[in-house]
């Protein structure tokens, strides 16, 4: 069974439009959660990091919150654009770096 | 950009050869991983190398090998290859100092067909 979980598996939405991606996972301890943005085709590229100590980081239009209480994270997308369409990977690193990747949540923006 | 290359960028095999796929890491990096994603699905760990030596590795069977050099560059190597490893293949280069592992920085991926 995977250790980390996201949802929705895929969404659709507006340009312009906010939305939210999910992730539970159940491996503990860890060291960091990262969001990653994947395009079709190419490598993941790093959107935010955050310690098991920190609740939320930003990078631009992005939103990232931790809940390690409830071993929850969130992605938000704020003002989508065409070019947010993507497939975001939520990646857990526990302490011996062997990390658990997410099956990713594909979002599809249209204009 | 994240200035990790990866060749080729598409191969097709036949089952039961042997392929070895490589990777440029990032300047300044000393830690690769490599990981292998099938389609509709999240990067699956292999192994990790830091400073040439194994250090850790995933569910995947010893036909599945590695290698780091002195300029941290990396190879895979798959041998007997199988119909189920037709996937993509991420390496990613990262900087490790006294702890922690810095951000991964991802390939563009070798695309494996198996037939």
């Amino acid at each position: 069974k995977n250790q980390v979980e996201q949802s929705p598996q895929s969404l659709i939405i507006l340009e312009g439009k906010n939305c939210t991606l999910q992730c539970n996972y159940t491996v503990s301890p860890f060291s960091n959660l990262r969001w990653y943005k994947q395009d079709t085709g190419r490598g993941p590229v790093s959107l935010t990091i955050m310690t098991f100590s920190e609740n939320t980081k930003s990078n631009g239009r992005y939103t990232a919150t931790l809940d390690a209480d409830t071993k929850q994270s969130s992605l938000h997308i704020t003002a989508s654009q065409l070019s947010d369409s993507a497939s975001y990977i939520c990646v857990v690193t526990p302490n011996d770096y062997k990390l658990s990747f997410g099956a990713g949540t594909t979002v599809t923006v249209r204009a | 950009e994240t200035g990790v290359t990866q060749s080729p960028t598409h191969l097709i095999k036949t089952r039961g050869q042997q392929v070895t796929l490589r990777c440029s890491s990032q300047s300044g990096h000393n830690t690769v991983s490599w990981y292998q994603q099938a389609l509709g699905q999240g990067p699956q760990f292999i192994f990790q190398y830091y400073r040439e030596e194994e250090n850790g590795r995933g569910n995947f069977p010893p036909r599945f090998s590695g290698l780091q050099f002195p300029n941290y560059s990396s190879e895979l190597n798959v041998n007997a290859l199988e119909l189920d490893d037709s996937a993509l293949y991420l390496c990613a280069s990262s900087r490790r100092t006294s702890g922690d592992t810095d951000t991964q920085y991802f390939g563009p991926g070798t695309r494996l067909t198996v037939l």
